[in-house]
């Protein structure tokens, strides 16, 4: 167990819907990170907060937005959607900023699928 | 442009031989690099790590190289056992961009 939670596990949607992401990080990270896994795909990088600040942007959609909360918690929000924006949504947390020297921890992810 | 590449999709052994997984990265600026392990419907696991300023380190079965000069670094796992069947993520992480840059993955079957 990472002590990452994630929810939901599972998200059925239809195109066009807003949906929401939720993530409850390790115990005393204050960095969070959301990723896609797309169909046997790799891990995308879309967007790190760390201690309610967002500090790095990837490959993230004008659609797609996030933030932290006081109490470190995190939410992934996804508008507008379209049928490729199904994929696995990871989220992860680290002590650190940057991954640097501080493994992330990630969650079992969200499937998320767009009918 | 795919700054973290790993080669290979798919790795097939026979237990209790060595598996050579490989990664090759691009961006100069990374300095620190690290395995992951995920198995089916669960998220990543950190397995191992790397600084930029040693070329091999050890943590029992799993050992990772670094060539710098190659941009190229490899994760050995010996001996090899059915329960590391599992799909390898290796990453690099650039201090400057703040976050960890992943490649596709290598599944890997350990065979019985």
């Amino acid at each position: 167990d990472s002590g990452v939670t994630q929810t939901p596990k599972h998200l059925i949607t239809a195109t066009g819907q807003r949906v929401t992401l939720r993530c409850s990080p390790r115990s005393g990270d204050l960095s969070v990170y959301w990723y896609q896994q797309s169909l046997d795909q790799g891990l995308q990088f879309l967007i790190q907060y760390y201690n309610g600040e967002e500090r790095a942007k990837g490959n993230i959609l004008e659609r797609f937005s996030a933030q932290q909360f006081p109490d470190l918690h995190s939410e992934l929000n996804l508008s507008s959607l379209e049928l490729g924006d199904s994929a696995l949504y990871f989220c992860a947390s680290s002590q650190l900023t940057g991954g640097r020297n501080s493994p992330l921890h990630f969650g079992n992810g969200t499937r998320l699928t767009v009918t | 442009d795919q700054q973290v590449k790993q080669n290979s999709p798919s790795l097939s052994v026979q237990e209790g031989r060595i598996s050579i997984l490989n990664c090759d990265y691009t961006n100069s600026m990374f300095d620190y690099f690290l395995w992951y392990k995920k198995y089916p419907a669960e998220g990543p696991t950190f397995l191992i790590s790397i600084s930029s300023i040693k070329d091999k380190n050890e943590d029992g079965r799993f050992t990772v190289f670094l060539n710098k000069s190659a941009k190229h670094l490899s994760l050995h796992i010996v001996p090899s056992q059915p329960g590391d069947s599992a799909v390898y993520f290796c990453a690099a992480s650039d201090p400057n961009a703040g976050k960890s840059t992943f490649g596709d993955g290598t599944t890997l079957t350990v065979k019985p």
